[in-house]
């Protein structure tokens, strides 16, 4: 199975700050590689697809990197909505698998 | 629109078999490309792929509990059925269907099940 190394497993920041979220895989992906966003209590919601793939309505501040097996995810500007976990998912071969997880605390 | 939701009992004691019923609408399990996935996910911990069955009836199940694992899907229905066997309180969890189109775009609101005699 591939694994997802997701890191930091978590992390506080403050509102308007630049937040970086890394996902390394154990072996070459592509570009095959989602995240999401959970709230608690709730589903995960699709914010990037594919790497970099913005997913429609999701805010611009939000962005995806990478291929192979190094993965960014960026939070531009923090915002009190951001908060939650954030995972990575590889679907380039089965079984799918996730990350860890990064829970982000404004 | 796409929906999914899941359906099952809340409470199962350990050895039973878990079936959860996912139904979905907004799209069709005949369509090529079409797939769904079942997710779970244990109380403040990560989430994790079980199974995934695609429109040509391709079935996948997670490396550590495929003996226990059957995905089935019922077409005219809009309707994916999960079973896991020899349930045990650690399969205690929220479990997810989502809509799966490579990544997985739509998800259900989950169902909290929990194993305990």
């Amino acid at each position: 199975d591939i694994q997802l190394t997701q890191s930091p497993s978590s992390l506080s920041a403050s509102v308007g700050d630049r937040v970086t979220i890394t996902c390394q895989a154990s072996q070459d992906i592509d570009n095959y590689l989602n995240w999401y966003q959970q709230k608690p209590g709730k589903a995960p919601k699709l914010l990037i697809s594919d790497a970099s793939n913005l997913e429609t309505g999701v805010p611009s501040r939000f962005s995806g990197s990478g291929s192979g097996t190094d993965f960014t995810f960026t939070i531009s500007s923090l915002q009190p909505e951001d908060n939650g976990t954030y995972y990575c998912q590889q679907y380039d071969k089965v079984p799918m698998t996730f990350g860890q997880g990064t829970r982000l605390e404004i | 629109q796409v929906t999914l939701r899941e359906s099952g009992p809340a409470l199962v004691k350990p050895t039973q078999t878990l079936t959860l019923t996912c139904t979905f609408s907004g799209f069709s399990l005949s369509t090529s490309g079409m797939c769904v996935s079942w997710v779970r996910q244990p109380p403040g911990k990560a989430l994790e792929w079980l199974a995934r069955i695609d429109w040509d009836d391709y079935k996948y199940y997670s490396t550590s509990l495929k003996t226990r694992l059957t995905i089935s899907k019922d077409t005219s229905k809009n309707q994916v059925v999960l079973t896991m066997t020899n349930m045990d309180p650690v399969d205690t969890g929220t479990y997810y269907c989502a809509r799966t189109t490579g990544p997985l775009d739509y998800w259900g609101q989950g169902i909290l099940v929990t194993v305990s005699s």
